[in-house]
């Protein structure tokens, strides 16, 4: 499984767009990038997945380069509702299929 | 969109009691389940690997002894914290993996408090 890193702690302010960066180095072939949200006392929601390039929904998008050996979630106009957890994870394990989280990073945005 | 039900979201239990948490996908049969832990402040942590009709897999370092986890049905898994103590007091979250598309849908979680 590779080893995800992410910022502790980012801070925002509504309306702004919010970039968070993940490195994998050691991501593999065949994995896909995947980051989901958790609110306090919540279970952790999927938000976006790729593999590469750029990918974009109604809620995020999602930018790797060619490389693959980072990754950027992108929040368009956060809101104070945006204010979460945001886990980064990388590849799945082939014969479990578990995933493993990382420490995450934590967006306190602000009025 | 897959759901995951979760419950109870939330049990405090006396210090030597058992506690049973359920976790069930309402819209699609799961074969593996996930039950994670998580202490204020930090990451998910794995706990086991729930697999229908077969043991759980757990993870270096969890008690099987302590923490029963049960997958008897393709929609149910349970997860019991026998003779719980105070440093069991957590909050547990379930995932179920749906195959056919890819998702790890969780559950709400569940807040539970030794006392």
């Amino acid at each position: 499984l590779a080893k995800t890193t992410q910022p502790i702690s980012m801070d925002s302010y509504e309306g702004q767009e919010v970039n968070i960066t993940c490195s994998h180095n050691n991501i593999a072939t065949n994995d896909y990038i995947t980051w989901y949200q958790q609110f306090p006392s919540q279970g952790p929601r999927f938000i976006i997945q790729g593999y590469k390039t750029k990918v974009t929904n109604e809620v995020a998008s999602l930018f790797i380069p060619a490389d693959r050996k980072s990754s950027t979630l992108s929040l368009p106009r956060v809101s104070l509702s945006d204010t979460a957890v945001y886990y980064c994870l990388v590849g799945e394990d082939v014969d479990t299929d578990k995933l493993i989280f990382g420490t995450g990073t934590r967006l306190q945005v602000f009025p | 969109g897959a759901v995951v039900s979760q419950h109870p979201s939330r049990v405090i239990c006396k210090s030597g009691t058992s506690v049973k948490i359920e976790c069930r996908s309402l819209d699609f049969q799961a074969t593996t389940m996930f039950w994670y832990r998580q202490f204020p402040k930090q990451s998910l942590m794995l706990m086991a690997t729930s697999n229908e009709g077969s043991k759980a897999t757990y993870e270096q370092g969890v008690e099987k002894d302590k923490f029963l986890i049960n997958h008897a049905s393709l929609t149910l898994s349970t997860l019991t914290v026998t003779s719980a103590h105070p440093e069991d007091s957590s909050f547990y979250i379930c995932s179920a993996s749906d195959r056919g598309n890819y998702g790890y849908t969780f559950g709400s979680g569940t807040r539970l408090t030794v006392v």
